[in-house]
Protein backbone atom coordinates (compact mmCIF):
# COMPACT_ATOMS: atom_id res chain seq x y z
CA UNK A 1 0.00 0.00 0.00
CA UNK A 2 1.16 3.07 -0.88
CA UNK A 3 2.28 5.43 1.69
CA UNK A 4 1.32 9.73 1.74
CA UNK A 5 3.21 11.12 -0.63
CA UNK A 6 4.23 14.80 -0.50
CA UNK A 7 6.73 17.21 -2.67
CA UNK A 8 8.76 18.58 -2.23
CA UNK A 9 11.25 17.06 0.10
CA UNK A 10 13.13 20.35 0.99
CA UNK A 11 12.46 24.15 -0.11
CA UNK A 12 14.93 27.38 0.88
CA UNK A 13 13.10 30.67 -0.17
CA UNK A 14 13.55 34.02 0.73
CA UNK A 15 11.21 35.88 2.92
CA UNK A 16 7.81 37.51 1.54
CA UNK A 17 8.51 35.13 -1.41
CA UNK A 18 5.62 32.59 -1.97
CA UNK A 19 5.58 28.47 -1.64
CA UNK A 20 3.81 25.76 -2.36
CA UNK A 21 3.25 21.88 -0.73
CA UNK A 22 1.54 19.37 -2.36
CA UNK A 23 0.12 16.25 -0.67
CA UNK A 24 -1.08 12.91 -2.47
CA UNK A 25 -3.44 10.72 0.73
CA UNK A 26 -3.57 7.13 0.77
CA UNK A 27 -5.86 6.41 -1.26
CA UNK A 28 -9.73 5.78 0.50
CA UNK A 29 -8.72 8.10 3.37
CA UNK A 30 -11.18 10.75 3.26
CA UNK A 31 -9.82 12.76 6.40
CA UNK A 32 -6.46 14.67 5.57
CA UNK A 33 -4.56 17.07 7.57
CA UNK A 34 -1.83 19.45 7.32
CA UNK A 35 0.32 19.97 10.55
CA UNK A 36 3.36 22.25 10.86
CA UNK A 37 6.44 21.36 13.18
CA UNK A 38 9.13 23.84 14.09
CA UNK A 39 11.98 22.53 15.21
CA UNK A 40 12.07 21.58 18.99
CA UNK A 41 8.33 21.49 18.78
CA UNK A 42 5.59 19.02 18.33
CA UNK A 43 3.67 18.94 14.93
CA UNK A 44 0.84 22.01 15.12
CA UNK A 45 -2.61 21.10 13.35
CA UNK A 46 -2.80 24.07 10.76
CA UNK A 47 -5.85 22.30 8.57
CA UNK A 48 -8.21 19.10 8.84
CA UNK A 49 -10.30 18.21 5.60
CA UNK A 50 -12.84 15.68 5.67
CA UNK A 51 -13.62 15.00 1.96
CA UNK A 52 -13.02 18.33 0.09
CA UNK A 53 -14.83 20.66 3.00
CA UNK A 54 -12.67 22.07 5.64
CA UNK A 55 -13.58 20.64 9.39
CA UNK A 56 -11.13 22.45 11.27
CA UNK A 57 -8.75 25.64 10.41
CA UNK A 58 -8.71 27.49 13.35
CA UNK A 59 -5.17 27.82 13.68
CA UNK A 60 -4.52 28.27 10.40
CA UNK A 61 -2.80 31.87 9.80
CA UNK A 62 -5.31 32.92 6.68
CA UNK A 63 -3.45 35.88 6.27
CA UNK A 64 -0.63 34.27 4.75
CA UNK A 65 -1.78 30.47 4.46
CA UNK A 66 -4.21 28.80 1.70
CA UNK A 67 -5.46 25.46 2.00
CA UNK A 68 -7.48 23.13 -0.74
CA UNK A 69 -8.25 19.83 -0.99
CA UNK A 70 -9.85 19.78 -4.72
CA UNK A 71 -11.99 16.26 -5.41
CA UNK A 72 -11.87 15.25 -2.34
CA UNK A 73 -8.12 14.09 -2.95
CA UNK A 74 -4.82 15.69 -3.43
CA UNK A 75 -4.43 18.71 -0.98
CA UNK A 76 -1.76 21.93 -1.41
CA UNK A 77 -0.60 24.02 1.32
CA UNK A 78 0.33 28.12 -0.17
CA UNK A 79 2.32 30.66 1.74
CA UNK A 80 2.18 33.94 0.38
CA UNK A 81 4.04 35.54 1.65
CA UNK A 82 6.41 33.78 3.73
CA UNK A 83 8.42 35.03 6.87
CA UNK A 84 11.26 33.99 8.63
CA UNK A 85 9.31 31.84 11.38
CA UNK A 86 7.19 30.40 8.79
CA UNK A 87 10.73 28.10 8.83
CA UNK A 88 9.24 24.46 9.71
CA UNK A 89 8.50 21.03 8.44
CA UNK A 90 5.23 20.51 7.16
CA UNK A 91 3.27 17.19 7.80
CA UNK A 92 0.62 15.50 5.85
CA UNK A 93 -1.63 12.80 6.78
CA UNK A 94 -4.66 11.12 5.91
CA UNK A 95 -6.64 8.95 7.93
CA UNK A 96 -10.34 7.36 7.77
CA UNK A 97 -13.26 9.03 8.73
CA UNK A 98 -13.91 6.71 11.75
CA UNK A 99 -12.73 7.91 15.51
CA UNK A 100 -9.75 6.96 16.62
CA UNK A 101 -8.05 5.29 14.15
CA UNK A 102 -4.67 6.03 13.28
CA UNK A 103 -3.10 8.98 10.88
CA UNK A 104 -0.57 8.05 8.33
CA UNK A 105 2.04 10.51 7.91
CA UNK A 106 4.12 11.86 5.02
CA UNK A 107 7.90 12.75 5.41
CA UNK A 108 7.37 16.35 5.16
CA UNK A 109 8.46 19.46 3.51
CA UNK A 110 11.22 20.99 5.37
CA UNK A 111 10.81 24.83 4.58
CA UNK A 112 13.51 27.38 5.18
CA UNK A 113 12.69 31.16 5.03
CA UNK A 114 15.60 33.09 4.84
CA UNK B 1 -9.20 22.12 23.97
CA UNK B 2 -6.93 19.55 24.93
CA UNK B 3 -2.93 19.87 25.91
CA UNK B 4 -0.32 17.32 26.38
CA UNK B 5 2.88 17.72 27.97
CA UNK B 6 5.90 15.58 27.86
CA UNK B 7 7.81 16.20 30.81
CA UNK B 8 11.52 15.29 29.34
CA UNK B 9 12.62 16.47 26.64
CA UNK B 10 15.64 14.52 25.87
CA UNK B 11 16.35 10.59 27.69
CA UNK B 12 20.12 9.20 27.67
CA UNK B 13 19.79 5.85 28.12
CA UNK B 14 22.33 2.71 27.89
CA UNK B 15 21.68 0.03 26.01
CA UNK B 16 19.08 -2.81 27.52
CA UNK B 17 18.33 -0.73 29.90
CA UNK B 18 14.82 0.25 30.93
CA UNK B 19 13.16 3.70 29.85
CA UNK B 20 10.39 5.52 30.61
CA UNK B 21 8.74 8.58 29.13
CA UNK B 22 6.22 10.63 30.75
CA UNK B 23 3.12 12.52 29.11
CA UNK B 24 0.46 13.81 31.04
CA UNK B 25 -2.39 15.63 29.10
CA UNK B 26 -5.55 17.86 29.77
CA UNK B 27 -8.77 18.26 28.31
CA UNK B 28 -12.30 18.51 28.95
CA UNK B 29 -13.39 15.63 26.85
CA UNK B 30 -12.43 11.88 26.67
CA UNK B 31 -10.37 11.57 24.57
CA UNK B 32 -8.33 8.81 22.88
CA UNK B 33 -4.47 8.46 23.49
CA UNK B 34 -1.38 7.44 20.93
CA UNK B 35 2.03 7.29 21.08
CA UNK B 36 4.10 8.57 17.86
CA UNK B 37 7.67 7.74 16.99
CA UNK B 38 9.95 9.68 14.50
CA UNK B 39 12.78 8.01 13.22
CA UNK B 40 16.02 10.08 12.09
CA UNK B 41 14.49 11.42 8.50
CA UNK B 42 11.66 9.57 8.48
CA UNK B 43 8.01 10.58 9.32
CA UNK B 44 5.90 10.12 12.05
CA UNK B 45 4.18 6.63 12.77
CA UNK B 46 2.04 5.04 15.15
CA UNK B 47 3.90 3.33 17.62
CA UNK B 48 0.52 2.24 20.01
CA UNK B 49 -2.45 3.50 20.83
CA UNK B 50 -5.74 3.80 23.52
CA UNK B 51 -9.12 3.71 22.76
CA UNK B 52 -11.03 1.53 25.56
CA UNK B 53 -10.72 -1.22 27.37
CA UNK B 54 -7.43 -2.72 28.92
CA UNK B 55 -5.75 0.01 30.03
CA UNK B 56 -1.99 -1.35 29.46
CA UNK B 57 -1.50 -1.69 25.62
CA UNK B 58 1.49 -3.07 23.94
CA UNK B 59 3.57 -2.51 20.38
CA UNK B 60 5.19 -5.18 18.87
CA UNK B 61 8.40 -3.93 19.33
CA UNK B 62 8.43 -4.43 23.19
CA UNK B 63 7.15 -0.80 24.19
CA UNK B 64 3.70 -0.64 26.49
CA UNK B 65 1.34 2.53 27.88
CA UNK B 66 -0.80 2.84 30.37
CA UNK B 67 -4.10 5.13 30.27
CA UNK B 68 -4.43 6.09 34.56
CA UNK B 69 -7.58 8.17 34.01
CA UNK B 70 -7.09 9.78 37.36
CA UNK B 71 -3.64 10.49 36.75
CA UNK B 72 -4.21 11.77 32.90
CA UNK B 73 -1.57 9.97 32.03
CA UNK B 74 -0.30 8.27 29.64
CA UNK B 75 3.47 6.88 29.81
CA UNK B 76 5.28 5.17 27.79
CA UNK B 77 7.67 2.44 28.65
CA UNK B 78 10.46 -0.62 27.42
CA UNK B 79 12.01 -2.63 30.12
CA UNK B 80 15.22 -2.85 27.41
CA UNK B 81 16.07 -0.78 24.98
CA UNK B 82 18.19 -1.37 21.93
CA UNK B 83 20.30 1.13 19.18
CA UNK B 84 17.26 1.12 17.20
CA UNK B 85 15.04 2.43 19.78
CA UNK B 86 17.11 5.89 18.90
CA UNK B 87 14.64 8.44 18.16
CA UNK B 88 11.91 11.03 19.02
CA UNK B 89 8.65 9.79 20.52
CA UNK B 90 5.59 12.20 20.74
CA UNK B 91 2.26 11.63 23.17
CA UNK B 92 -1.07 12.76 21.14
CA UNK B 93 -4.49 12.87 21.85
CA UNK B 94 -7.85 13.21 20.26
CA UNK B 95 -11.04 13.98 21.35
CA UNK B 96 -13.94 11.37 21.37
CA UNK B 97 -16.28 13.08 19.18
CA UNK B 98 -17.74 13.09 15.72
CA UNK B 99 -16.22 15.88 14.08
CA UNK B 100 -12.91 13.76 13.27
CA UNK B 101 -9.68 12.66 14.48
CA UNK B 102 -7.48 15.67 14.74
CA UNK B 103 -4.25 15.26 17.06
CA UNK B 104 -2.68 17.22 19.50
CA UNK B 105 0.24 16.56 20.41
CA UNK B 106 3.17 16.82 23.19
CA UNK B 107 6.19 18.53 22.57
CA UNK B 108 8.20 15.18 22.11
CA UNK B 109 10.96 13.47 23.94
CA UNK B 110 14.20 12.40 22.56
CA UNK B 111 15.66 9.46 23.10
CA UNK B 112 19.34 8.57 22.57
CA UNK B 113 20.56 5.16 23.60
CA UNK B 114 23.98 4.64 24.00
CA UNK B 115 26.06 1.75 23.41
Amino acid sequence: EAGVAQSPRYKIIEKRQSVAFWCNPISGHATLYWYQQILGQGPKLLIQFQNNGVVDDSQLPKDRFSAERLKGVDSTLKIQPAKLEDSAVYLCASSLATLGTEAFFGQGTRLTVV
Amino acid sequence: AQSVTQLDSQVPVFEEAPVELRCNYSSSVSVYLFWYVQYPNQGLQLLLKYLSGSTLVESINGFEAEFNKSQTSFHLRKPSVHISDTAEYFCAVSERKAAGNKLTFGGGTRVLVKP
